[in-house]
């Protein structure tokens, strides 16, 4: 059975700090890895990760994705309070694109 | 561009009833799908369409119809509502093309609608 886990679930931290979250996968046919930031509402897209070893950025945040080890992490430096959400990761697998399987989610809060 | 919107953002049923969760998108996109998220669950996929007339089932098809009669509209129906189905629902769609055969669907980045909030009593 298709798997994507994330740790951790939850994460308190004060501004400035950087954070460190991590996703695992186990799939079938591995196509992208994709990570979404949700607030309160909708997912919104972050990055799609599709080569091992190459690191996306985009302004503090950035991920990579390690094939050999299924996983990704996403860093965020210097956090702000505005980065407190709930942090998806997501890989799309199988024979056929779009089917996305959601880990449970990194519960993200930045104190001030 | 509206990007993809869904009606109603809020709805209490009772159990037994039937209702239609509205999705539509204006960015012509041909993929297109609905999934649920419960707490400490994630996102799982109920349904999804990879183009008008063609509806397929996702992980948690149980209990939900969809039809696809337009490239811009894909509702969600519950046809007779339980309290397990309540939830948030989420609709998302995203540009997709073919390759390496008609059944080797790929696809770009899926964008979120704002979802429904559903409660079955």
């Amino acid at each position: 059975e298709d798997k994507v886990v994330q740790s951790p679930l939850s994460l308190v931290v004060h501004e400035g700090d950087t954070v460190t979250l991590n996703c695992s996968y186990e799939v079938t046919n591995f196509r992208s890895l994709l990570w979404y930031k949700q607030e309160k509402k909708a997912p919104t897209f972050l990055f799609m990760l599709t080569s091992s070893g190459i690191e996306k950025k985009s302004g503090r945040l950035s991920s990579i994705l390690d094939k050999k080890e299924l996983s990704s992490i996403l860093n965020i430096t210097a956090t702000q309070t505005g980065d407190s959400a709930i942090y998806l990761c997501a890989v799309e697998a199988g024979n056929q694109g779009g089917k996305l399987i959601f880990g449970q989610g990194t519960e993200l809060s930045v104190k001030p | 561009n509206a990007g993809v919107t869904q009606t109603p953002k809020f709805q209490v049923l009772k159990t037994g009833q039937s209702m239609t969760l509205q999705c539509a998108q204006d960015m012509n996109h041909e993929y297109m799908s609905w999934y649920r998220q419960d707490p400490g669950m994630g996102l799982r996929l109920i349904h999804y369409s990879v183009g008008a007339g063609i509806t397929d089932q996702g992980e948690v098809p149980n209990g939900y119809n969809v039809s696809r009669s337009t490239t811009e509209d894909f509702p969600l129906r519950l046809l007779s509502a339980a309290p397990s189905q309540t939830s948030v629902y989420f609709c998302a769609s995203s540009y997709s093309w073919v390759s390496g055969g008609p059944s080797f669907v790929n696809t770009d980045t899926q964008y979120f609608g704002p979802g429904t909030r559903l409660t079955v009593l």
